[in-house]
């Protein structure tokens, strides 16, 4: 059973850089793509982007300027990184494998508040 | 882009009423979608895969169908517990869009 756990500050000032990573146990790490979702009252669900293995990403170009996702092979971890962070990009944040057609499963998500 | 368009955005029902959720995508995406329930405060959980296939575990009174285009979840016979925003997602190509929800309510 494939399992994701995450975890990252949840409390930021405007302007830093939000940092999440996300631990995979169970199955494989290898030949999937890991994403990065977010939810807000205000968006609704919205993907923010994905990675596989290897390094290789695909960005939402509603962030693709400001964000970073990384991988960790080596730890089956990956890590999502938004920097000049504003109240708007408050939200739950989840980390969750999404590919093609296979099962997709869901970590149980991060809450982040950007205030001063 | 790829954007999912759920229908209708809200819904009435009462238990032991069968319900069908439409989700459309702008352009066909074969079978790469899923669909979701989110009750308030958790994550969304997963129901079907694959436009048809069903998680394990999940009761066997929903369903979903479709390709191309235009898909269905249907839910057979509601359940009290059934009563949540429904989801649909894409996994076809990025970004991974979804749709806006549908909202079951009694």
């Amino acid at each position: 059973q494939v399992q994701l756990q995450q975890w990252g500050a949840g409390l930021l000032k405007p302007s830093e850089t939000l940092s999440l990573t996300c631990a995979v146990y169970g199955g494989s790490f290898t030949g999937y793509y890991w994403s990065w979702i977010r939810q807000s009252p205000a968006k609704g669900l919205e993907w923010i982007g994905e990675i596989n293995h290897s390094g290789s990403t695909n960005y939402n170009p509603s962030f693709k300027s400001r964000v970073t996702i990384s991988v960790d092979a080596s730890k089956n971890q990956f890590s999502l990184s938004l920097n000049s962070v504003t109240a708007a990009d408050s939200a739950m944040y989840y980390c969750a494998r999404l590919h093609g057609i296979t099962a997709p499963y869901w970590g149980q998500g991060t809450l982040v508040t950007v205030s001063s | 882009d790829i954007q999912m368009t759920q229908s209708p955005s809200s819904l009435s029902a009462s238990v032991g009423d069968r319900v069908t959720i439409t989700c459309r995508a702008s352009q066909s995406i074969n079978t790469y979608l899923n669909w979701y329930q989110q009750k308030p405060g958790k994550a969304p959980k997963v129901l079907i895969y694959g436009a048809s296939s069903l998680l394990s575990g999940v009761p066997s009174r929903f369903s979903g169908s479709g390709s191309g285009t235009d898909f269905t979840l249907t839910i057979s016979s509601l359940q009290p517990e059934d009563f949540a925003t429904y989801y649909c997602q894409h996994t076809y190509i990025a970004p991974l869009n979804f749709g806006q929800g549908t909202r079951l309510e009694i």
